[in-house]
């Protein structure tokens, strides 16, 4: 079965940082972008940054630009988002998404179920 | 980078009614526009790739039109199931991955 399953709920400090993880399978790691996506509550959908697991290319949204680091661990077939300097704002549920096209001509667009960070003093 | 705008913000329809999304982007995204619609509690589910192909499984009364920078997303008729919120995301320029706004549909 083809799952991304990220790690569990977070709570931080402003001014902390936060990393999660999201583990893949069934599937192979480096065929497809990885992005990541934040969601605060009752709000619409931030797209953060994706990388390229197959040569570790990265790129970040001006908005997160400085403050997120994402990476691809091939060994471990894991890709990381780090958040550093929290807010009050960045509470919000974290997606993980593996999106692209297959060698089909089909869509891959597998999502994973979310991480939620909450940041508080 | 890119922005897209979708429009209306809320739309309220009827079950069996028509309904049209819009999706405008800042510049040409040829036809690299997706539609994804999300529910509450759950992350969003892909319904349309490449602005008019439909995903795997997704059902007829979803089809999505467009190119370059006015994109439109229909549902024929719309079923109880299909009250949500809806997402544009374009995969064209570099960064790939911006997402407009969200147009909710809602019962009227």
């Amino acid at each position: 079965e083809v799952q991304l399953v990220q790690s569990g709920a977070e709570v931080k400090q402003p001014g902390a940082t936060v990393k999660i993880s999201c583990k893949v399978s069934g599937y192979t790691f480096t065929d497809y972008y990885m992005h990541w996506v934040q969601q605060a509550p009752g709000k619409g959908l931030e797209w953060m940054g994706l990388v390229d697991p197959e040569d570790g290319e990265i790129v970040y949204a001006e908005k997160f630009q400085g403050r997120v680091t994402i990476t691809a661990d091939t060994s471990t077939d894991t890709a990381y988002m780090e958040l550093g300097s929290l807010r009050s704002e960045d509470t919000a549920v974290y997606y993980c998404a593996a999106l692209g096209i297959a060698a089909t001509g089909d869509a891959f667009d597998i999502w994973g179920q979310g991480t939620m960070v909450t940041v508080s003093s | 980078e890119i922005v897209l705008t979708q429009s209306p913000a809320t739309l309220s329809l009827s079950p069996g009614e028509r309904a049209t999304l819009s999706c405008r982007a800042s510049q040409s995204v040829n036809n690299y526009l997706a539609w994804y619609q999300q529910k509450p509690g759950q992350a969003p589910r892909l319904l349309i790739y490449d602005a008019s192909n439909r995903a795997t499984g997704i059902a007829a009364r979803f089809s999505g039109s467009g190119s370059g920078t006015d994109f439109t997303l229909t549902i024929s008729s719309l079923e109880p199931e299909d009250f949500a919120v809806y997402y544009c995301q374009q995969r064209s320029n570099w960064p790939p991955g911006t997402f407009g706004g969200g147009t909710k549909v809602e019962i009227k």
